[in-house]
């Protein structure tokens, strides 16, 4: 079975600071696709950040980026120079065919100005 | 480009009632997948269509179920309501695969929050 688990239910962090995300996985799929998703008060996941699975380079985008570790089924959010927009529950997911994803139960982040 | 849309925003039912959800999914994208979130439980996968069939179902009851229409807008539907079914319904739209797009990733809508009382 394929599982997603995120142990911080919460963190917070001061606008301009960096922040790490925790996720690992487990699953027995080799070809698979990890995520980060955002969801602010407004309901809406958006997404974060994409990684492949067979990609050894870690992704990045703007100020987000991943620590990727296959071997260890760990997954990693950094967001650098928080903004107070970045304050939302952020979700890690896992996905390996159709679209069938498979989320943890969430991180609440609080930038605090 | 409009993003995904589901209708509607919010929706309160009775214990018993039947209720249908709709989502109109990004210009051009065919396959749309539906999620369940609530407190307990979290996101949870409900079912996935491409093309009109059904290629991927979660762990879900009967009572559940969905369909896909010819221009790709999607509906779904919950049959003899119950307390638990009270929850935030996503639906999210890809291209798919064979339309040439190498990118799969997943753009949600807001969701409808259906209220079972």
């Amino acid at each position: 079975a394929q599982t997603v688990t995120q142990s911080q239910p919460e963190m917070s962090v001061q606008e301009a600071e960096t922040v790490t995300l925790s996720c690992t996985y487990d699953t027995s799929e080799s070809n698979y696709y990890l995520f980060w998703y955002k969801q602010p008060p407004s309901r809406q996941m958006i997404l974060v950040i994409r990684q492949e699975a067979y990609k050894q380079q870690n992704a990045t985008e703007n100020r987000f980026s991943v620590n990727f570790q296959k071997a260890a089924k760990s997954f990693s959010l950094k967001i650098s120079d928080s903004q107070l927009g970045d304050t939302a529950m952020y979700f890690c997911a896992f996905e390996w065919g159709h679209n069938d994803m498979r989320f943890g139960a969430g991180t609440r982040l609080t930038v605090k100005p | 480009k409009a993003g995904v849309t589901q209708t509607p925003r919010y929706l309160i039912k009775t214990r018993g009632q039947q209720v249908t959800l709709s989502c109109s999914p990004i210009s051009g994208h065919r396959s749309v997948s539906w999620y369940q979130q609530t407190p307990g439980q979290g996101l949870q996968f409900l079912f996935e269509y491409f093309s009109e069939t059904q290629r991927n179902k979660g762990n879900f009851p009967g009572r559940f179920s969905g369909r896909q229409f010819s221009n790709s807008r999607s509906e779904m539907n919950v049959s003899t309501l119950e307390l638990g079914d009270s929850a935030l319904y996503l639906c999210a739209s890809s291209a798919g695969p064979g339309t040439g797009a190498t990118n799969e990733k997943l753009f949600f809508g807001s969701g409808t929050q259906l209220s079972v009382l």
